[in-house]
């Protein structure tokens, strides 16, 4: 079946570091590729998405590449804030109904 | 602008009472569904529902029921309360046939069985 993995955490950056967050992916088809955060107490919410190989998700600063020859999904910010702290999950939707499968989550924790 | 609206957010039972713990959406949205997070396990997919009287099992279905009577409406039953349930359940929906779509997550439910 389908699975996501994504490096184990937590994750502990000073402000302004450069931050990776790695995910790969096993799937059958072509499945889209999710992030989503969540921050303390809260929901989960979409950070960005790409629904197709060599397609760059990006929003808020952070940014991730579909490499279908990898099957993976890299979360890169080129300078991390306090406010960036909270779990980032890796997810990807199957071809069908559309369910989510969602990594393990990675916690990232800033410091000013 | 409510969204998705889940209660209670916390609950506390014994083992073998039961409960249920309420999913509501105000987006018309076709597909609801739950997920369970547990630390290292990242979100599990307990059941889902791709509109009014039609619903699925998910990854870890076992423990829960569910109904969808209406669009609104994505109730789910633990008919008898185990420790292993102890969990945060978020409840999510998104349009239907929009498979790359954005799933809309509630703010979750924390369940403690003693």
């Amino acid at each position: 079946g389908d699975s996501v993995t994504q490096m184990e955490g937590p994750v502990t950056l000073s402000e302004e570091a450069f931050l990776t967050i790695n995910c790969t992916y096993t799937a059958t088809g072509y499945p889209s590729l999710f992030w989503y955060v969540q921050y303390p107490g809260e929901g989960l919410q979409l950070l960005l998405k790409a629904t197709k190989a060599d397609d760059k998700g990006s929003n808020k600063g952070f940014e991730a590449t579909y490499r279908k020859e990898t099957t993976s999904f890299h979360l890169e910010k080129g300078s991390v804030q306090v406010s960036d702290s909270a779990v980032y999950f890796c997810a990807l939707s199957d071809t069908s109904y559309g369910k989510l499968t969602f990594g393990q989550g990675t916690i990232l924790t800033v410091h000013p | 602008n409510a969204g998705v609206t889940q209660t209670p957010k916390f609950q506390v039972l014994k083992t073998g009472q039961s409960m249920t713990l309420q999913c509501a959406q105000d987006m018309n949205h076709e597909y609801m569904s739950w997920y369970r997070q547990d630390p290292g396990m990242g979100l599990r997919l307990i059941h889902y529902s791709v509109g009014a009287g039609i619903t699925d099992q998910g990854e870890v279905p076992n423990g829960y029921n569910v109904s969808r009577s209406t669009t609104e409406d994505f109730p789910l039953r633990l008919l008898s309360a185990a420790p292993s349930q102890t969990s945060v359940y978020f409840c999510a929906s998104r349009s239907w046939g929009q498979n790359t779509g954005e799933l809309f997550f509630g703010e979750g439910s924390r369940l403690t069985v003693l």
